[in-house]
């Protein structure tokens, strides 16, 4: 069974970092393209940036609200995805879900909030 | 960047009846090298994470009920929802995945009337 998990959310003051990781299992990651969605509370969805396999040069694009300040990565030998995030502003308040790209996106994560609050 | 703009933002619906909501991309997501549409819809319910209904703008993600149909081509798409179920109350969004950076409508909340 195909399964994302999300860990790391937490609470953590204006201008601070804080890490995100996304476990999977169940399908074959090293060729996968991943995703980060976010969802602040009672918004939309908004997609914050993906990771290419090692195939594609593990390319990253992100959304402009968040480019210079996210990076996102994979480690394929332990088949997770990680969202660094430094520089948080109280607008990236949200919770964060991990995604496998398809021809829609089939796989999400239950999602790991982020609180920025001083 | 393709703006997604989604109508109408609210919806209530009687049990068996049609829902519509439309989606209308800033850009055109005809692919026109394999003649697909970038365009998938998702269903939300509350402190759930998203589920993928139509992916292609048309082809239904299995398990998904054959009450929900998506159509359209090139800037203007449709989710319809054939009878309405009191288990498809839900927020419901397009998304354009033709390129970077992929974005969403705003969604739709379903309600029953």
């Amino acid at each position: 069974e195909m399964q994302l998990e999300e860990s790391g959310g937490g609470l953590v003051q204006p201008g601070g970092s804080l890490k995100l990781s996304c476990a999977a299992s169940g399908f074959t990651f090293t060729g996968s393209t991943m995703h980060w969605v976010r969802q602040a509370s009672g918004k939309g969805l908004e997609w914050v940036g993906r990771i290419r396999s090692k195939a594609n040069g593990y390319a990253t694009a992100y959304a402009a609200s968040v480019k210079g300040r996210f990076t996102i990565s994979r480690d394929d030998s332990n088949n997770t995805a990680y969202l660094q995030m430094n520089s948080l502003k109280t607008e990236d308040t949200a919770v964060y879900y991990c995604t496998k790209d398809g021809s829609g996106w089939s796989y999400w994560g239950q999602g790991t909030l982020v609180t920025v609050s001083s | 960047d393709i703006v997604m703009t989604q109508s109408p933002d609210s919806l209530a619906v009687s049990l068996g009846e049609r829902a519509t909501i439309n989606c209308k991309s800033s850009q055109n997501l005809l692919y026109s090298s394999n003649n697909k549409n970038y365009l998938a819809w998702y269903q939300q319910k509350p402190r759930q994470s998203p589920k993928l209904l139509i992916y292609w703008a048309s082809t239904r993600e299995s398990g998904v009920p054959d009450r929900f149909t998506g159509s359209g081509s090139g800037t203007d798409f449709t989710l319809t929802i054939s009878s309405l179920q009191a288990e498809d109350v839900a927020v419901y969004y397009c998304q354009q995945y033709y390129t970077t950076p992929y974005t969403f409508g705003q969604g739709t909340k379903l309600e029953i009337k």
